[in-house]
């Protein structure tokens, strides 16, 4: 499965909302029903962390300022609000069928 | 607290090998299902290799099939990734992360060792 992710740079002003795309090249609905796409923000020199899992779901201490929402082949997560913690790469991931991510969106401050 | 640390990294020549561990702390280690990522610096995130919590279950990426060992040591919350016949292309930050259960996520990575293939 690919994973294609739009745009790959995104300079967003601050206090402005920010969305990001996140297309497969299939669907990632598990035949149990369940869809594992997940979303992960990486700061510089920092390792990944996890931001929202299954679609929808916000990990533990993640902003509500983040939500994520799609089904089937189509992802999108928005930042209602962006902050200047905020900069740094998301990444789409699924977990369907094996792993992959995608390639990354780079979000920086204008 | 979850701790994830990997170790093991370092310089190593074309067609050698490598052992990278990652020690867990904070969690029932022998429930989690436990994975390894790689980064090339600068660059995005590659899956490389799951494993189960009881290590009875493991898949392999395409591109580390064959040359690649998952293991772990439930006794010694110690997950293992043997790493042969390694070319300049393996070149990355290889994480350790471990699943968030029944999410099909990562819900914590360790801080990453840093792999250089090259004579």
């Amino acid at each position: 499965i690919v994973l294609t992710q739009t745009p790959l740079s995104s300079p967003v002003t601050l206090g402005q909302p920010a969305s990001i795309s996140c297309r497969s090249s299939q669907s990632l609905l598990h035949s149990n029903g369940n869809t594992y796409l997940s979303w992960h923000h990486q700061r510089p020199g920092q390792p990944p962390r996890l931001l929202i899992y299954k679609v929808s779901n916000r990990f533990s201490g993640v902003p509500d300022r983040f939500s994520g929402s799609g089904a089937g082949t189509d992802f999108t997560l928005k930042i209602s609000r962006v902050e200047a913690e905020d900069v740094g790469v998301y990444y789409c991931m699924q977990a369907t069928q094996l792993h992959t991510f995608g390639q990354g969106t780079k979000l920086e401050i204008k | 607290e979850v701790q994830l640390v990997e170790s093991g990294g370092g310089l190593v020549q074309p067609g050698g090998s490598l052992r990278l561990s990652c020690a867990a702390a904070g969690f029932t280690f022998s429930s989690s299902e436990m994975n390894w990522v790689r980064q090339v610096p600068g660059k995005g995130l590659e899956w490389l290799s799951y494993i189960s919590s009881a290590g009875t279950v493991i898949y392999y990426a395409d591109s580390v099939k064959g040359r690649f060992t998952i293991s772990r040591d439930n006794a010694k919350n110690l997950l293992y990734l043997q790493m042969n016949s390694l070319r300049a292309e393996d070149t990355a930050i290889y994480y350790c992360a471990r699943a968030l259960e029944a999410a099909g996520t990562y819900g914590y990575w360790g801080q990453g060792t840093l792999v250089t293939v090259s004579s």
